[in-house]
């Protein structure tokens, strides 16, 4: 069974302030991986579908990089700003001949203006 | 171009009672998969529709069930209501099937109470 974790659970930061997560899953059997933002009562909003090692990804103040060898992704943001606070979700494709995503729990984060 | 819309956004149901809630995919995507959220757990996937036919399954019992019709959108239905099955239920509309490295686009979910 795929397993996808994220760290840390939980984040509050100051505005202007830089951060960054972890998203860790197995490195065998690599599809995949994709980054959704989800603000409260909102739809989870796709930010970036990932899929070869070494891959870095960029949508204005987010980015994000992949390696698929050790299975993890970070996703950065620069300059926090208070519209950012959501949480931040990852999902490894499960691969085969589905659409099927195994995501893990997501990081909240809270950014204080 | 309009989003992935489900209806109804919110529902109140008793145990035992059954459910259908309704995905309307974006104009022109035939997949769509739905996934259950319940507090403190991730969103687990319950299962994918492709052209009319269900591509893949998650690990619920059979109380959960779902349908396509010919023009994309999506019905699931869950009969015999327990309280577990209080939850935030997304579907997602993906262009095609058996591309996970294809954006899928979510709706805004529908939030089910079982009283």
């Amino acid at each position: 069974i795929l397993n996808v974790e994220q760290s840390p659970q939980s984040l509050h930061v100051q505005e202007g302030d830089s951060t960054n997560f972890t998203c860790s899953f197995p490195s065998s059997n690599f599809y995949a991986l994709h980054w959704y933002r989800w603000e409260t009562a909102k739809s989870p909003e796709a930010l970036f579908v990932m899929t070869l090692n070494g891959d870095e990804k960029k949508k204005g103040r987010i980015s994000a990089t992949l390696n698929t060898k050790e299975g993890y992704s970070y996703l950065y943001i620069k300059g926090s700003q208070p519209e950012d606070s959501a949480t931040y979700l990852c999902a490894l494709g499960d691969g085969g001949a589905t659409n099927k995503l195994i995501f893990g729990t997501g990081t909240l984060l809270a950014v204080q203006p | 171009k309009a989003g992935v819309t489900q209806t109804p956004r919110y529902l109140i149901k008793t145990r035992g009672q059954q459910v259908t809630l309704s995905c309307s995919p974006i104009s022109g995507h035939r997949s769509v998969s739905w996934y259950q959220q319940t507090p403190g757990q991730g969103l687990q996937f319950l299962f994918e529709y492709f052209s009319e036919t269900q591509r893949n399954k998650g690990n619920f019992p059979g109380r959960f069930s779902g349908r396509q019709f010919s023009n994309s959108r999506s019905e699931m239905n869950v009969s015999t209501l327990e309280l577990g099955d209080s939850a935030l239920y997304l579907c997602a509309s993906s262009l095609t099937s058996g591309a996970t490295w294809g954006t899928q686009y979510f709706g805004p979910g529908t939030r089910l109470l079982v009283l």
